[in-house]
């Protein structure tokens, strides 16, 4: 089964940009692997910030954007805000989906 | 408004089964698939399979495919996920979510596996 992988941990201040990484271990990720961001706070279920690489839910704030980059899939986030300490976890599929092992993200 | 709402918590003994249910509103019930993923306490989620109420077409991840049946019931816009042959590690936060966007996800189903 495919492995995916994420930072497993970051910091940003407050006001600050990071951009958060998912690979595989496959190969480059492309569009078709269909590149999925998720945020998680504690006792919460997932929210669904990003899916097919860029596209954003209604509810997902602007300041989150999806991309590939450098062979990986991206969340970036600019302006980070205290309310974005979380976890946050992407999905690839290979016919079936398979989590990467979540960032836990830091605003501090 | 689009809501996704499961069954309550179950607790099990190994070797059982448990079927959790997923009643969806606000929407069409046959215009969508329904997926479910489960998270383990502290872990990764794991993504499960959906199931299809319109054609009632069904996919598996392997790692379930032996255990699992998606089921649904277009009656009752409610679709089911049924675990055969429990075991302690099937103890988790079962999810059902909407769409090929993963957009709604229901409030979560705990099923504790425990002698």
């Amino acid at each position: 089964q495919a492995v995916v992988t994420q930072e497993p941990s970051l910091t940003v201040s407050p006001g600050g940009t990071v951009t958060l990484t998912c690979g595989s271990n496959t190969g480059a990720v492309t569009s078709g692997h269909y590149p999925y961001w998720f945020q998680q706070k504690p006792g919460q279920a997932p929210k669904t910030l990003i899916y097919d690489t860029t596209n954003k839910h209604s509810w997902t704030p602007a300041r989150f954007s999806g991309s590939l980059l450098g062979g990986k899939a991206a969340l970036t986030l600019s302006g980070a805000q205290p309310e974005d300490e979380a976890e946050y976890y992407c999905l690839l599929y290979y016919g079936a989906g398979v989590f990467g092992g979540g960032t836990k993200l830091t605003v501090l | 408004q689009v809501q996704l709402v499961q069954s309550g918590a179950e607790v099990k003994k190994p070797g059982a089964s448990v079927k959790v249910s997923c009643k969806a509103s606000g929407y069409t019930f046959t215009s969508y698939a329904i997926y479910w993923v489960r998270q383990a306490p502290g872990q990764r989620p794991e993504w499960m399979g959906w199931i299809r109420p319109d054609n009632l077409n069904t996919r598996y991840s392997q790692s379930f495919q032996d255990r699992v049946i998606f089921t649904s019931d277009t009656s009752a816009t409610t679709v089911y996920m049924e675990v055969g042959s429990l075991r302690s590690e099937d103890t988790a936060v079962y999810y059902c979510i909407l769409g090929q966007w993963l957009g709604y996800w229901g409030q979560g189903t705990l099923v504790t596996v425990s002698s």
